[in-house]
């Protein structure tokens, strides 16, 4: 497609219920990033793909979060047993691959856990 | 540990100055720096990239410099316009060449 797209666009959920975050990157981008961004805050680094392996896992917070990408193409990012503390946006990003690129990033996915 | 400083505070500009940003950073020599424009609801969006050996680089009324002895990237807008009111990061590569590391952002807003 022409730019990063993710849904949902917004999510309430319940404490204790697991959610799942849908990216679909820009054809051809082999580079895929998760951020998550809380209120006012800066934008927290989760994952890193390239192709259909994730080289960087060190920012996901705990063993709840995990994520896929398959077919070099879509990701998902799970939460399982969401917390208040996960509500945030969580954006989603592709680029050629390398930081010699700037990232597209998609309009993100409102989390909220009640 | 890496570290990314923007001035937290606001930034009021009057319409037609010169808005001038700044990133500071430690513990780290990057490759490239990258600053992004990110409305509110929405995503960053990528302005421009600046490499350590480009001293500075210019995008229509935008211009960046990067001061690898002084670790410091200035962001300019010239002629500004009530249009470009919204929050600037500025952005890294790591040590570990994975990814880049976003500062907080600067909020700046252009009066009429």
């Amino acid at each position: 497609g022409a730019g990063v797209s993710q849904s949902p666009s917004n999510k309430v959920t319940e404490k204790g219920k697991d959610v799942e975050l849908r990216c679909d990157p820009i054809s051809g981008h082999t580079a895929l990033y998760w951020y998550r961004q809380r209120l006012g805050q800066g934008l927290e680094f989760l994952i890193y793909f390239q192709g259909n392996s994730a080289p960087d896992k060190s920012g996901l917070p705990s063993d709840r979060f995990s994520a896929e990408r398959t077919g070099e193409s879509v990701s998902t990012l799970t939460i399982q047993r969401t917390q208040q503390e996960d509500s945030a946006v969580y954006l989603c990003a592709s680029s050629l691959g390398g930081q010699a690129y700037g990232y597209t990033f998609g309009s993100g996915t409102r989390l909220t856990v009640v | 540990s890496q570290k990314i400083e923007q001035n937290s505070e606001a930034l009021n500009i009057q319409e037609g100055k010169t808005a001038t940003l700044t990133c500071n950073y430690t513990n780290y020599s990057p490759a490239y720096l990258q600053w992004y424009r990110q409305d509110p609801g929405r995503g960053p969006v990528f302005l421009l990239l600046i490499r350590e050996n480009e001293k500075e680089k210019r995008k229509e009324r935008l211009k960046v410099t990067f001061d690898t002895t002084l670790k410091q990237s200035l962001f300019h807008i010239t002629a500004s316009q009530p249009a470009d009111s919204a929050t600037y990061l500025c952005a890294l590569d790591s040590s570990s060449a994975s990814k880049i590391i976003f500062g907080s952002g600067t909020r700046l807003s252009i009066r009429p």
